[in-house]
């Protein structure tokens, strides 16, 4: 079965500093991988995902994640946070088309001035 | 507008009510998902439907009753909850690896 683990239920950052969110997966096949923003009383946003090839893949708002096969993560960046960026972010895994996502616990981003 | 509408979007019930949250997507999906999100847990899949068939129920209290008539439509029937389960209800519908939710019906049981 799979599972997902997100490494820090809170992290927070200065406005223009990386963001850095970690994620770690269990899958005994080839997984799916996706990141979702959810900011507050609305449903989910995909940020991007990896399902094969490249695997550093880039998503809206500047984000990116890469696939680290040996070390079983998907770790979601940006270069430079905003405001904006303030949310609540899930890493979430499948093992295959058409099965149900399998969520972390979120992670709680926030960003000063 | 996300392609997954989910009405209503709020629900204040009492313990004894019967009521019933609608989901529908006209994405062209042959998947759709109950899922709940409390304040205290992770997202928890519910339900799975794939070809209006249930292909999943994730050990959820028969006080929660599914129904997804066509590929288009998703419902959750409610009766005799309980306070803890207020929550946010997400449908989401999948084809492939591409999936979307709905923006969720926040219930409170009094």
């Amino acid at each position: 079965a799979q599972s997902v683990t997100q490494l820090g239920s809170h992290v927070s950052v200065s406005e223009g500093a990386l963001v850095l969110l970690r994620c770690n997966y269990s899958s005994s096949v080839p997984p799916y991988l996706f990141w979702y923003v959810q900011y507050p009383n609305q449903g989910l946003q995909l940020l991007l995902k990896y399902t094969t090839g490249a695997t550093l893949v880039k998503g809206i708002n500047g984000f990116e994640a890469e696939f680290k096969k040996s070390e079983t993560s998907f770790h979601l960046t940006k270069p430079s946070a905003h405001m904006s960026d303030a949310a609540e972010y899930f890493c979430a895994v499948s093992d295959q088309a058409g099965t149900a996502l399998i969520f972390g616990k979120g992670t709680t981003l926030s960003v000063s001035s | 507008e996300t392609g997954v509408t989910q009405t209503p979007r709020h629900l204040v019930m009492g313990m004894t009510n019967k009521k019933s949250l609608k989901c529908e997507q006209h994405l062209g999906h042959n998947a759709m998902y109950w899922y709940k999100q409390s304040a205290k847990k992770p997202l928890e899949l519910m339900f799975v439907y794939n070809f209006k068939e249930q292909t999943e129920n994730n050990s959820v209290p028969s006080r929660f009753s599914p129904e997804c008539p066509n590929s288009s439509h998703l419902f959750l029937h409610l009766h005799t909850l309980q306070p803890e389960d207020s929550a946010l209800y997400l449908c989401a519908s999948s084809q492939g690896a591409g999936y979307t939710f709905g923006s969720g019906t926040r219930l409170t049981v009094v």
